[in-house]
């Protein structure tokens, strides 16, 4: 199967950028996304990339695709309080089988 | 719309006892999932399924049985429960349609087996 990573904490202050790295083994993954976790809830989608585009860009969040490096990121702008949960980054090859990374914990600082 | 359903919301089973998981997604979705969270380890996919009738094996099977005899359902079975099997267990599904193949999850279920 194929690993996917990520680091497991980031803590910003509110109102900086916050950005989640994210990185894969398969050069073949043609679908990559970004999932938030509230506490006690399931995953939601924030925001997704196909393999034939560099960035994306939504409101206050940017992804960025490096193929070459197997490097995904989410960029979170002027981030809230409210954004404090766990980002999973997550990425397919056929979108029949979904390979998720471990989840990076984001605190917010008032 | 409800979305993905789950039930039970939590759950403790004793080593070697059997138990069901269930998920219902009322969104006509033919593809289905069960994956498992484990702290620190993102989430596995256990078993999949492309729509009524088939299923197929994900990352991390073993000791667990699927069906799907309806678009709706999607039941996960744990036969002779063990330690090892205590995690938080999430259902989704996806449409065929649209592109994105984005997932819905359910609430989850959290197993803990003693």
């Amino acid at each position: 199967g194929e690993d996917v990573e990520q680091s497991l904490f980031l803590s910003v202050r509110e109102g900086d950028s916050s950005v989640i790295n994210c990185t894969y083994t398969d050069s073949s993954s043609t679908y990559l996304y970004w999932y938030k976790q509230e506490p006690g809830a399931g995953l939601q989608l924030l925001t997704y990339i196909f393999s034939n585009m560099d960035m994306k860009q939504d409101q206050r969040l940017t992804v960025l695709l490096n193929k070459k490096d197997k490097h995904l990121s989410l960029r979170i702008a002027d981030t809230q309080t409210g954004d404090s949960a766990i980002y999973f980054c997550a990425v397919s090859n056929t979108g029949n089988q979904f390979y998720f990374g471990t989840g990076t914990s984001l605190t917010v600082i008032p | 719309n409800a979305g993905v359903t789950q039930t039970p919301k939590f759950r403790i089973l004793k080593i070697g006892q059997s138990m069901t998981l269930q998920c219902t997604q009322d969104m006509n979705h033919n593809y289905m999932y069960w994956y498992r969270q484990d702290p620190g380890m993102g989430l596995k996919l256990i078993y999949y399924s492309v729509g009524a009738g088939i299923t197929d094996k994900g990352e991390v099977p073993n000791g667990y049985n699927v069906s799907r005899s309806t678009t709706e359902d999607f039941p996960l079975r744990l036969e002779l429960a063990a330690p090892s099997q205590t995690s938080v267990y999430f259902c989704a599904s996806r449409s065929t349609s649209g592109g994105s193949y984005e997932q819905y999850f359910g609430p989850g279920t959290r197993l803990t087996v003693t």
